[in-house]
């Protein structure tokens, strides 16, 4: 099946530092999106971005389309607690079926107060 | 907001038993998914429904799955005859009929196979 790879796996930050994440494919998609998942919930939809090169801001997170439309990455600016959680990417295809996503293998983040 | 809502949100089998995971969709999407992630691992697509048929499904999709909107709200996967590896969260998703809209997710149900 697509393989989305998702870095780092996991991450120990203190809280107020940045944080990096990335998605990268061997295939393109026409969307990408981020999703944050806290224990035992569903996803929950952070960013959408629908045209490589888009960077999309939602308060403290920064996601951008990679112009290959082979990556994007996702940035949280001056962490929080509440930011702990399990990331994931999505890939998404467009097709007259309602095609199905690709999700990536997820970075678990951690906040240190 | 609206939500994709799904019961149980736990759900307790013995193995060889079949179990019918329940969800209902936003009301005004078209497009329907049932995913599956394993405690630990990522999410993993199963099938995508739109139409009153299966659009797509993955290899995990086998035989032993099955998927209906039986009424204008619902939308089920069934599992026949479970096995101790189908123990993991299950989550529905709908997404509007238009363009490149997001998929929201459900909460999940939790399958757990003895």
């Amino acid at each position: 099946g697509q393989q989305l790879n998702q870095s780092p796996q996991s991450m120990f930050i203190q809280e107020g530092e940045d944080v990096s994440m990335n998605c990268t494919s061997s295939s393109i998609f026409n969307t990408w999106l981020w999703y944050k998942q806290d224990p035992g919930e569903g996803p929950v939809l952070l960013i959408a971005l629908y045209k490589a090169g888009e960077l999309t801001s939602n308060g403290r997170l920064t996601a951008q389309f990679g112009i290959t439309r082979k990556d994007s990455f996702l940035n949280i600016s001056a962490s929080i607690p509440s930011d702990v959680g399990i990331y994931f990417c999505a890939g998404q295809r467009v097709g007259n079926t309602g095609n199905q996503f690709y999700f990536g293998t997820g970075t678990s983040l951690t906040v240190i107060p | 907001e609206p939500e994709v809502t799904q019961t149980p949100s736990h759900q307790v089998t013995q193995m060889g038993q079949e179990v019918i995971l329940r969800c209902v969709p936003i009301s005004n999407h078209l497009y329907f998914y049932w995913y599956r992630q394993i405690l630990g691992q990522k999410v993993e697509f199963l099938v995508s429904f739109y139409n009153n048929e299966i659009s797509e499904k993955s290899e995990i999709f086998d035989d032993q799955f099955s998927v209906e909107r039986p009424d204008g709200s619902n939308f089920t996967l069934k599992i026949r005859s479970t096995k101790l590896e189908d123990s993991a969260m299950y989550f529905c998703a709908s997404r509007p009929g238009t363009g490149n809209q997001p998929q929201h997710f459900g909460d999940g149900t939790r399958l757990s196979i003895l």
